[in-house]
């Protein structure tokens, strides 16, 4: 299994609602990632848990909320959000090869594409 | 971080190697040039990567010059299905057993018949 799936593919949601991103990967991998990417642009980076520890939060605000809850899952908890953040949100994850550092390779689910109305 | 500068967009056709140049000047010694494509509704795929030698995949081959400042991925046979988005990327360097990829603009490719 080399897939990194991700739940809703498509959601709608208004800015008093609460609503979740849910990311699975079953590759044994210890390091997830969540990207924003907003139409024709680059993926940006917003947060990183290695061994299911917060390791990198790009000034990410806080109306959204991370969570790994083990190292298989990974959440995005959306509160309030703003039409801006409408964007496609996608997961990654990786693993660290004993004696290959820098040789991670990130594979990422097809997105969720989120709509803040 | 080493950033790198791509064109931002590229025609080639079908059946016919495209070449994407890549430059990255100010990468440091220890630090990888990744390449990967994103083809349109999908997450980035992971196409090849390199230090300082040649590399070749089943995907693709990666040329990095001998000072390192450059590098170009060769598609030796494009197919449509390679249309995307083609990212090239300067690892950085940091420890903790994650990769902090940061992506650039990209090249978009556009394969014709």
């Amino acid at each position: 299994d080399t897939e990194v799936t991700q739940t809703p593919k498509h959601l709608v949601m208004g800015m008093t609602n609460k609503k979740s991103l849910k990311c699975e990967q079953h590759m044994g991998h210890r390091a997830m990632y969540w990207y924003k990417q907003k139409a024709k642009k680059p993926p940006e980076l917003m947060f990183v848990y290695s061994y299911e520890k917060l390791s990198i939060n790009e000034s990410v605000p806080s109306r959204f909320s991370p969570e790994c809850p083990n190292s298989s899952l990974l959440n995005l908890h959306l509160h309030a959000l703003q039409p801006e953040d409408s964007a496609l949100y996608l997961c990654a994850s990786s693993r660290k090869r004993t004696g290959e550092v820098d040789r991670e390779k990130l594979f990422f689910g097809s997105g969720t594409q989120l709509s803040v109305l | 971080d080493a950033k790198t500068t791509q064109p931002t967009s590229m025609d080639c056709a079908e059946g016919r190697a495209a070449n994407l140049p890549c430059n990255h000047s100010t990468i440091s010694g220890n630090e990888y040039v990744y390449w990967y494509r994103q083809i349109h509704s999908q997450g980035p795929q992971y196409i090849i990567h390199g230090l300082k030698n040649n590399e070749t995949n089943e995907m693709a081959s990666l040329i990095i010059t001998e000072d390192r400042k450059s590098s170009t991925l060769i598609l030796p046979h494009a197919t449509l299905r390679d249309t995307a988005v083609y990212y090239c990327i300067v690892r950085v360097a940091v420890s903790g057993g994650y990769n902090k990829l940061i992506f650039g603009a990209g090249t978009r490719l556009a394969v014709h018949p």
